[in-house]
């Protein structure tokens, strides 16, 4: 079974700094998707990036960008310019590729809260 | 807009009555699941479905039943809920591949 591991239960980065967010899975697939979905206190699920496991491109969208090490099994998170919004809990997300019922699934780590500080 | 509906967004309720939450989505997705999220578990699946008529349990299913008669709606159902059903849940829509959108959560507390 997959599985993703969040080591850092919570992070803190000042305001205009970068932070890096780490998470590690598991997995014998060689087709799958890898997220971040961020959390702020209104409890929505947003998603802030994704990344195919195909693509050896590290994805970037405006200030996140990840670091993927397929090899290492590893998917970390760097946010740039911190700002106050980007405070959250942001939780790593895995999906298999395929078409079975166990591609329906996304398999969450545990979550990484970040605190924003002036 | 697309996007995904939950209601009721909040729900206080007592044990042993049964409720359900409805799930709709407007982006023609195949696959819907529901998750629940409970502190320093994250998200766990509950149950899916991957087209009309077509369902299965997930990691966490006992408790809880789903249908799909349409494929924009998914409703979750608690014939029994217990406090241990306490928590807050997501209902999510998808292609086949890629990400998931999630609706805006619902939080359940069984008394």
């Amino acid at each position: 079974a997959q599985t993703v591991t969040q080591s850092q239960p919570e992070m803190s980065v000042q305001e205009a700094e970068t932070v890096t967010l780490s998470c590690t899975y598991d997995t014998s697939e060689s087709d799958y998707y890898l997220f971040w979905y961020k959390q702020p206190p209104s409890r929505q699920m947003i998603l802030v990036i994704r990344q195919e496991a195909y693509k050896q491109q590290n994805a970037t969208e405006n200030r996140f960008s990840v670091n993927f090490q397929k090899a290492a099994k590893s998917f970390s998170l760097k946010i740039s310019d911190s700002q106050l919004g980007d405070a959250a809990m942001y939780f790593c997300a895995y999906r298999r590729g395929d078409r079975t019922g166990t591609a329906s699934k996304l398999t969450f780590g545990t979550g990484t809260r970040l605190q924003v500080t002036l | 807009e697309a996007q995904v509906t939950q209601n009721p967004r909040y729900l206080i309720t007592v044990t042993g009555k049964k409720l359900t939450v409805t799930c709709s989505q407007n982006m023609n997705h195949e696959y819907m699941s529901w998750y629940r999220q409970d502190p320093g578990l994250g998200l766990r699946q509950i149950y899916y479905s991957m087209n009309v008529e077509v369902t299965d349990k997930g990691d966490v299913p006992e408790g809880y039943k789903v249908s799909r008669k349409e494929k924009r709606n998914f409703p979750l159902i608690l014939e029994s809920p217990s406090p241990n059903q306490t928590s807050l849940y997501f209902c999510a829509s998808s292609l086949h591949r890629g990400e998931q959108y999630f609706g805006p959560g619902t939080r359940l507390t069984v008394t």
